[in-house]
């Protein structure tokens, strides 16, 4: 099975600009997408096309993705981004989740 | 303004057929080129991905669950639904129901690939698997 790769938490400092990896075998090969998710509630979407963002997803949120990397990055950090990140991808015809990411904003 | 509602058991015990459904309202399920599917996560874990159906019958599962799952969908009442058989206490979860979008990405006139994503998801409905 395909495997996605990210780091199990990142700490940044309010103002200050967050990065979340997720690695996969040739991932830039395919489109990644990236989820948000707060204590008890369900994920949302923040990223699809490795950079597009759904409307109302503010501008801060962008992604990218190359190689065998894509990158969730939150510019000018708030505490309100404080949450749990996943990326997933699609491969041979399976949804895959990467473990998550937990975003402390410190 | 598209809303997926989970309805579930809640309490199921071991072996038994755990059985959910999906109510979406402010969009039909038949139209359009949605898939609707489930993803699941259990207590201080990640999300691992069920499966999705297309309202014409095509179907894609994940395999370490495959045999398991059956999704169906029923357009008269604009409802999905998902069936895991044969459950044990590792199937004790947060249940999502989530519309999936395949979109198509030609490389050449004639290869493509797929991907895939889930846009809207729904609160969740919470089961544990217990005698």
């Amino acid at each position: 099975s395909y495997d996605l790769t990210q780091p199990p938490s990142v700490s940044v400092s309010p103002g200050q600009t967050a990065s979340i990896t997720c690695s996969g075998d040739e991932l830039g090969d395919t489109y990644v997408s990236w989820y948000q998710q707060k204590p008890g509630q369900s994920p949302v979407l923040l990223i699809f096309q490795d950079t597009i963002r759904p409307s109302g997803i503010p501008e801060r949120f962008s992604g990218s993705n190359s190689g065998n990397t894509a990158t969730l990055t939150v510019t000018e950090t708030q505490v309100m981004d404080e949450a749990d990140y996943y990326c997933q991808a699609w491969d041979r015809s399976t949804v895959v989740f990467g473990r998550g990411t937990k975003l402390t904003v410190l | 303004q598209l809303q997926l509602q989970e309805s579930g058991p809640g309490l199921v015990k071991p072996s038994e057929t755990l059985s959910f459904s999906c109510t979406v309202s402010g969009a039909s399920i038949s139209n359009g080129t949605y898939f609707w599917g489930w993803i699941r996560q259990p207590p201080g874990k990640g999300l691992e991905w069920i499966g999705s159906m297309f309202h014409s019958g095509n179907t894609y599962n994940n395999p370490s669950l495959k045999s398991r799952v059956t999704i169906s969908i029923d357009t008269s009442n604009n409802q999905f639904s998902l069936k895991l058989n044969s459950v044990t206490a590792a199937d004790t979860a947060v249940y999502y129901c989530a519309r999936h979008r395949r979109q198509i990405v030609f490389v050449t006139s004639t290869d493509y690939y797929y991907y895939y994503y889930m846009d809207v998801w729904g609160r969740g409905t919470t089961v544990t698997v217990s005698s």
